[in-house]
């Protein structure tokens, strides 16, 4: 399974866009890329996912580079409630479906 | 979207009883769950991944016998962690496979504490 890396941490400013990177070196033929949010004491929300280019949903885009060895959330116009623990994960069906969590990504937005 | 539910969403028990909690997916058949724990400030860990019909299949240092997992139908998933210890109060969060290519939805998570 891919393994991920990303910041531990990252500070913005209410407004701003945020934009967390994510590197994913091994990632497999068959992997998609998802990125989750987590709040304390709740189970991870999916945000976004995607496969390859770019993706847009009414939360967030996702972009990813030709070579899928990285991908990028971006949070347009972040405010105080989105200041949580952002996960990146790579996995497919063809590796049973299972997701090896990293450390994520906490990302504080102050006013 | 679909909408994975567990029960209870916490309980407190004493040391040397067993507890079990439910993982059911609402609006969707999962043949395939999976359970995490999560201690504070800590990522997510795979413990075992449940599949209806058959035994879970265990991560490496995960105790079978100490968490046991049976999923009995294509909606639910039970986790019962047998002779608790302080040491396994933790936040635990089960998972579902959806159908799509590839869609995971998680459960809002169970804190479990044991005196």
């Amino acid at each position: 399974l891919a393994k991920t890396t990303q910041p531990i941490s990252m500070d913005s400013y209410e407004g701003q866009e945020v934009n967390i990177t994510c590197s994913h070196n091994n990632i497999a033929t068959n992997d998609y890329i998802t990125w989750y949010q987590q709040f304390p004491s709740q189970g991870p929300r999916f945000i976004i996912q995607g496969y390859k280019t770019k993706v847009t949903n009414e939360v967030a885009s996702l972009f990813i580079p030709a070579d899928r060895k990285s991908s990028t959330l971006s949070l347009p116009r972040v405010s105080l409630s989105d200041t949580a623990v952002y996960y990146c994960l790579v996995g497919s069906k063809g590796s049973q479906g299972n997701l090896i969590f990293g450390k994520g990504t906490k990302l504080s937005v102050k006013p | 979207g679909a909408v994975v539910s567990q029960h209870p969403s916490r309980v407190i028990c004493k040391s040397g009883t067993s507890v079990k909690i439910e993982c059911r997916s609402l609006d969707f058949q999962a043949t395939t769950m999976f359970w995490y724990r999560q201690f504070p400030k800590q990522s997510l860990m795979l413990m075992a991944t449940s599949n209806e019909g058959s035994k879970a299949t265990y991560e490496q240092g995960v105790e079978k016998d100490k968490f046991l997992i049976n999923h009995a139908s294509l909606t639910l998933s039970t986790l019962t962690v047998t002779s608790a210890h302080p040491e396994d109060s933790s936040f635990y969060i089960c998972s579902a496979l959806g159908q799509g290519p590839y869609e995971q939805y998680f459960g809002p998570g169970t804190r479990l504490t044991v005196t």
